[in-house]
């Protein structure tokens, strides 16, 4: 596709479950991140891929949170045993690469998370 | 203290206005993007600024390096352009930096028609 999609556009789920939540980036873009907007809140990082480069992690909130980013394109971002806490959006984000005047990020839709 | 400041938190305007959003930071940065977030949620890139000025349409982006400062103008506001404007800093020596981003909170804006 021409933009940023993730999937699915909402979840719903019940506190302790485990969520996977997808990003499909840009094709050709090598930078991807995740942030997530929680509800009244800003903006806050999660994590970021840079090609074959280990991923800058070091916006998770905890060991609960993971990503992975499989043959440079897809990501997947796991929440494990969700809390209500969890409950937010989480964006995804992907650049032409990190550095240099192409580094507009091009943001997803967006996976509103409901944690009941 | 935030590391991104944003100013004012809410805004409101007569369509027609000329429109002033400031962002100011406190980290070495490489670059500072200016984010619009529509009503809907969905989030556009507007610029990205390493240093002087930028124009899009009604637009103007302006950044002070040295004063830790970017501002975002809206010429001949209009009721579509109500949304949440948002800068946010790449922290970092250009072509070394980190690549997350740093955002502020937000300004609300409201053009009334």
């Amino acid at each position: 596709g021409a933009g940023v999609s993730q999937s699915p556009s909402n979840k719903v789920t019940e506190k302790g479950k485990d969520v996977e939540l997808r990003c499909d980036p840009i094709s050709g873009h090598t930078a991807l991140y995740w942030y997530r907007q929680s509800l009244g809140q800003g903006l806050e990082f999660l994590i970021y891929f840079q090609g074959n480069s280990a991923p800058d992690k070091s916006g998770l909130p905890s060991d609960r949170f993971s990503a992975e980013r499989t043959g440079g394109s897809v990501s997947t971002l796991t929440i494990q045993r969700t809390q209500q806490e969890d409950s937010a959006v989480y964006l995804c984000a992907s650049s032409l690469r990190v550095s240099g005047a192409t580094d507009t990020q091009y943001f997803g839709p967006g996976t509103r998370l409901t944690v009941l | 203290k935030n590391e991104v400041e944003q100013s004012p938190q809410n805004l409101t305007a007569q369509e027609g206005e000329f429109i002033t959003i400031n962002c100011s930071y406190s980290v070495g940065i490489s670059a500072l993007h200016w984010l619009q977030q529509h009503p809907g949620g969905g989030i556009v890139s507007l610029f990205m600024l390493s240093s002087g000025k930028k124009k899009h349409g009604r637009l103007i982006a302006t950044i002070n390096i040295q004063e830790k400062h970017s501002s975002l103008h809206i010429t001949a506001s209009h009721p579509r352009d109500s949304a949440v404007y948002i800068c946010a800093v790449r922290i970092g020596n250009y072509g070394g930096s980190q690549g997350n981003l740093i955002f502020g909170k937000g300004t609300k804006l409201s053009v009334k028609p």
